[in-house]
């Protein structure tokens, strides 16, 4: 059965910190998406990055950068330089493509609290 | 544009009743997803439709759920005989094209439920 682990209930950092968000997946699919979602206070969820199995480059946009390892399962999100903006609860999701089903499968979040 | 939409935002009702949740999903958006998250957790998928079908709905607890989408844009979540522990916030989403997964969904913004 397919899984996110997000092992980081809450992470709390001083501004213009770097702060890293573990996420960890198991899946028997050879093809699968991987997304993260930022949640602030507000409750909307806010779509960051989509990146597929065959894609193995790591990816930046600006403060935010993505490392994706298929050998560790591990598709981690690092906030540089974090500033008190990014607070809210990051989730990681993943999504089977031979499955048969197109819901999203999303770790239980991690709080992260930006302190001034 | 405007992104999807969700009424009510809350919603406050009694053990037993009947309630419907509604979901404007973005115009152009064929695929339409329910979600349902409890407090400090992570979405958990509840059912997929794409046009008015419904093409996918493994994630629905029981048979007190049930959705439509008759016109293949607005979805209607109706839950019968409500419980307590149907408390939660549930959200949509939407994307393009035939979903299947690989499409990013952008979510509203939730209607939070509160069963007495």
């Amino acid at each position: 059965a397919q899984k996110v682990t997000q092992a980081q209930t809450e992470i709390s950092v001083v501004e213009k910190e770097d702060v890293t968000l573990d996420c960890v997946y198991e899946t028997r699919d050879t093809t699968y998406y991987l997304f993260w979602y930022k949640q602030p206070p507000s409750g909307e969820l806010v779509f960051l990055i989509r990146r597929n199995s065959f894609d193995e480059q790591n990816e930046i946009s600006g403060r935010y950068s993505w490392n994706f390892q298929k050998s560790t399962s591990s598709f981690n999100f690092t906030i540089t330089a974090s500033q008190v903006v990014d607070s809210a609860v990051y989730f990681c999701a993943l999504s089977e493509i031979n499955r048969g089903a197109d819901g999203l499968t999303f770790g239980k979040g991690t709080h992260l609290i930006i302190q001034p | 544009g405007a992104g999807v939409s969700q009424t009510p935002s809350n919603k406050v009702t009694e053990k037993g009743k009947y309630v419907e949740l509604r979901c404007d999903p973005i115009s152009g958006h064929t695929a339409l997803y329910w979600y349902r998250q409890s407090l400090g957790q992570g979405p958990e998928f509840l059912i997929y439709f794409q046009g008015t079908g419904a093409a996918d709905d493994s994630g629905l607890p029981n048979d007190r759920f049930f959705a439509v989408r008759p016109e293949g844009s607005v979805s209607t979540l109706k839950i019968q005989r409500t419980e307590r522990g149907d408390s939660a916030v549930y959200l949509c989403a939407s994307s393009q094209a035939s979903g299947g997964g690989q499409e990013t969904q952008y979510f509203g913004p939730g209607t939070r439920l509160l069963v007495l």
